[in-house]
């Protein structure tokens, strides 16, 4: 168990809402990503961390934003949700010295 | 950059039988690989991972050996149980930018029938 949770577990939002996902660590660990899992599309990076205030863009971050203001906590933002963005969401955190990732339970999010 | 090919699924098997999940890797260098599965309603879970080659990574009954001849990664195990449906992924470091990111495989769905 690697101290992740992620909330809300499921949610249901209208088209041109904001939603934002939330991802808390209880191990202080540096790196945080924030993962969305399609079917025919596996699982794809949208944006990760690797510090307080530093984030990157991944492989899928158009209509996304993320913000880490603590080290324990990394919200995921949709700007404007829209039915695309109706996916499975998964944080993980990076063990940097054992080159390993640990994943949070998932948001599972409808976009109607 | 690094990228992984994973055996394309589903594959379905009955109790006690022999497992492979063929994958094969394209990487710089010699990076950890890894094998997640995550099985119906949850998250990922890390099953195993070797950080050399020739290493052997096992876990559950779940064996892979890092095979650098030719770069495969293949997951084996020699009697599936039921509780061993689920989703199987392959991955390895894609290492770029400032963190250290993973790149997985498309995922193989494996259900093993009593």
């Amino acid at each position: 168990d690697a101290g992740i949770t992620q909330s809300p577990r499921h949610k249901v939002t209208e088209t041109g809402t904001p939603v934002t996902l939330r991802c808390h660590q209880t191990e202080n660990h540096r790196y945080m990503y924030w993962y969305r899992q399609d079917p025919g599309h596996g699982l794809r990076l949208i944006h990760y961390s690797y510090g307080v205030k530093d984030t990157d863009k991944g492989e899928v971050s158009d209509g996304y934003s993320v913000s880490r203001s603590k080290t324990e906590d990394f919200l995921l933002t949709l700007e404007s949700a829209t039915s695309s963005q109706t996916s499975v969401y998964f944080c993980a955190i990076g063990v940097a010295v054992q080159e390993t990732q640990y994943f949070g339970p998932g948001t599972r999010l409808l976009v109607l | 950059g690094n990228s992984v090919t994973q055996m394309e699924g589903p594959v379905t098997l009955s109790e006690e039988a022999f497992l492979t999940i063929n994958c094969t890797y394209t990487a710089t260098g010699y990076p950890s690989l890894f094998w997640y599965v995550q099985y119906p309603g949850e998250g990922l879970q890390l099953l195993l991972k070797a950080t050399k080659a020739d290493d052997k990574g096992s876990n559950k009954g779940f064996e892979a050996t890092y095979r650098k001849e030719t770069t495969s990664f293949h997951l084996e195990k020699g009697s599936v149980q039921v509780s061993d449906s689920a989703v199987y992924f392959c991955a390895l470091p894609v290492s770029s930018g400032s963190a250290r990111q993973l790149t997985f495989g498309s995922g193989t769905q494996l259900t093993v029938l009593p």
